[in-house]
């Protein structure tokens, strides 16, 4: 069975752009969550979508976005990206309460 | 008050000791208790899961709970130079998949 597939793996941008990530989940998995770690704040829930509604919001400002599609893929948007936004995007793919991680996308905002 | 506190480590344990790795939590409502290792530039690896009170084992490993005290803990035994990593533990309450880390503990394993 495929793990949970990010994409891209690297990215660089620039202070004001925007940016776009996806992630495709365990197959049967409806749960789809994302998290940014960073070497200050560790790991830190940004939100959850089950069956293509957002069921869980952390406490990232509105510049953080996602959706999920009917086939349970996500995408998380940033907006107006900051040096700060530097960090690594690992989306989870759930299921009966497990989580399983993702490689993550590795964001750099220079 | 975080709401998941783990020692940052690092922890140093002799290869084939037990490796003792402890984590407390402050949300009542917690419901469900993991334990992720995550090897240096990957990403978190799913290594345990305990869901009552009393102890789990899988293999090297065993997790216990106690909700009264709220703390959970794991033990490595026979502790491996590969066990070297940080440990990580999270809950999640009673909606949805929401995972609240702890900072994670370094365990470095010596031959």
């Amino acid at each position: 069975k495929a793990g949970v597939t990010q994409t891209p793996r690297y990215l660089i941008k620039t202070r004001g752009q925007q940016v776009t990530l996806s992630c495709s989940p365990i197959s049967g998995h409806r749960s789809v969550s994302w998290y940014q770690q960073t070497p200050g704040q560790g790991l830190q829930f940004l939100f959850e979508y089950f069956s293509e509604t957002q069921r869980n919001k952390g406490n990232f400002p509105g510049r953080f976005s996602g959706r999920q599609f009917s086939n349970s893929r996500s995408e998380m948007n940033v907006s107006t990206l900051e040096l700060g936004d530097s960090a690594l995007y690992l989306c989870a793919s759930s299921l009966d309460s497990q989580a399983f991680f993702g490689q993550g996308t590795r964001l750099t905002v220079v | 008050q975080k709401e998941v506190e783990q020692n940052s480590g690092p922890l140093s344990v002799p290869e084939g000791a037990i490796a003792s790795l402890n984590c407390t939590y402050s949300d009542r409502v917690s419901q469900s208790f993991f334990w992720y290792r995550q090897y240096s530039g990957k990403s978190p690896e799913l290594i345990m899961s305990i869901y009552s009170n009393g102890d789990k084992e899988d293999g090297r490993f065993t997790a216990q709970l106690n909700k009264a005290s709220q703390y959970v803990s794991l033990l490595i035994r026979d502790s491996q130079p590969s066990d070297s990593a940080t440990y990580l533990c999270a809950f999640s309450g009673a909606a949805g998949n929401k995972l609240t880390f702890g900072g994670g503990t370094r365990v470095l394993v010596k031959p």
